[in-house]
């Protein structure tokens, strides 16, 4: 089975700093993605990226960077953490565009 | 109108209970429908495709109607391990990588 690791399950951060969230899939996966989900509005794109060093803004990426250096790992950064960013968030990865995606099980933020 | 819509729910079911659920779509270039299941505070678990003629997978069938823009998703024989928000996932329009998810649809089977 495909998996996909994220690297905190709960974070609580500061209004202000910076975060990183890491996303680390183990099947070679070429799509990786950023999602966050709120009550009442599901989940939105953040980012999302469709090879090494290819990226591309989702329908929320404001406030909101990407990194993905090695095909396996893509990580979300909060440049300047707020509370608006109080969310769970939740990496996919899948390896085209036909298939369904594999989640992680999610990062429960908290911006204080 | 949202480009997916889902009816919230909760539907509340007895044990052994046939339910189905519908999602509307907005676009009619949308190429790509699944059904994802996501149990409280997990991540969404895909559930099945959903292809043009229909398809099954044990007790769970999903259909797809273009002309009316909807897909559905029947339950037949509901376990108490049903439980769970059902969401319906259309991609945004032909060959693209976006994802539209729905809110979800909450299922409660009751013993």
């Amino acid at each position: 089975d495909v998996k996909v690791t994220q690297s905190s399950r709960y974070l609580v951060k500061r209004t202000g700093e910076k975060v990183f969230l890491e996303c680390v899939q183990d099947m070679d996966h070429e799509n990786m993605f950023w999602y966050r989900q709120d009550p009442g509005l599901g989940l939105r794109l953040i980012y999302f990226s469709y090879d090494v060093k290819m990226k591309e803004k989702g329908d929320i990426p404001e406030g909101y960077s990407v990194s993905r250096e090695k095909k396996e790992r893509f990580s979300l950064i909060l440049e300047s953490a707020s509370t608006n960013q109080t969310s769970m968030y939740l990496c996919a990865s899948r390896t085209d565009r036909a298939r369904g995606y594999t989640f992680g099980s999610g990062t429960r933020l908290t911006v204080v | 109108r949202k480009e997916v819509e889902q009816d919230p729910g909760p539907f509340n079911v007895p044990e052994g209970a046939t339910v189905a659920f519908n999602c509307t779509y907005s676009n009619s270039a949308s190429q790509s429908f699944f059904w994802y299941r996501q149990d409280c505070r997990k991540e969404p678990k895909l559930l099945m495709s959903v292809y043009s003629s229909g398809n099954e997978d044990g007790r769970f069938t999903a259909q797809l109607n273009r002309a009316s823009q909807y897909i559905s998703l029947l339950i037949r024989d509901s376990k108490l391990s049903d439980s769970a928000t059902y969401l319906c996932v259309v991609n945004r329009a032909s060959g693209t990588y976006k994802y539209i998810f729905g809110t979800g649809t909450r299922l409660k089977v009751l013993a």
